[in-house]
């Protein structure tokens, strides 16, 4: 079966500091990979898209960055931390060229002091 | 792109009531609409999609109806149960599926 990990499961960081956060999925191949942000208010935000290994869309100008070093390792980076950034990260999965489910982690929330 | 508009933002039921949310989406090339609910301080889970080829889904207490013409999906819930509070959202896809943008959310309270 699939699983999906994301870690830290919770981070407080002082603004200018850097960030990475982690999400590997195991049990499948070649999936497509996302990260999301929830901040307060619920809304679910898409911020990073990727189809493959070095293969990252970005949705909206930000502070922060992605990269897939290899088929099932998703990381999200800061180089500074700004006070905006903070909020709930979710990581997430779905099998390649399908419109089926999208599989979540269960989220690293962010704190930035 | 896409463009999707969930409502009530928030919802409070009895326990044995029925809950209803409503989305609408703006690309026409969509095809799937799937469901999520979101228990607290936890990622969402999937719990019903529909495709384009049917207008209407049912999963026990859970339904989905879908009017492609207008562009508007619904979730229905009945004889609710204070567990089925949470928060809920809508999807639907962008760049043909590659992508899904969700509505805002809908928290529905569930009260015994």
């Amino acid at each position: 079966s699939q699983t999906i990990h994301q870690w830290p499961a919770t981070l407080v960081q002082p603004v200018g500091s850097p960030l990475s956060l982690e999400c590997t999925v195991e049990g499948t191949s070649n999936p497509n990979l996302y990260w999301y942000r929830q901040a307060a208010g619920r809304g679910l935000q898409l911020l990073f898209y990727s189809v493959g290994i070095g293969q990252i869309s970005s949705e909206v100008p930000q502070n922060l960055s992605a990269s897939r070093p290899q088929d099932r390792q998703f990381i999200l980076s800061s180089k500074k931390l700004l006070l905006s950034d903070s909020g709930f990260y979710l990581c997430a999965w779905r099998r390649l060229a399908t419109t089926g489910e999208l599989f979540f982690g269960e989220g690293s929330r962010l704190t930035v002091l | 792109g896409e463009n999707v508009e969930q409502h009530p933002s928030t919802l409070s039921v009895q326990e044995g009531d029925s809950a209803v949310i409503k989305c609408t989406y703006s690309d026409s090339a969509s095809n799937y609409f799937p469901w999520y609910k979101q228990e607290l301080g936890k990622g969402p889970q999937l719990i019903i999609d529909i495709r384009s080829n049917v207008g209407e889904k049912k999963d026990q207490r859970i339904a989905v109806t879908l009017n492609k013409t207008a562009k508007h999906f619904s979730l229905h819930i009945t004889e609710t149960q204070p567990e089925d509070s949470a928060v809920y959202f809508c999807a639907a896809p962008y760049n043909q599926g590659g992508k899904l943008i969700f509505g805002q959310g809908t928290e529905l309270s569930v009260k015994p």
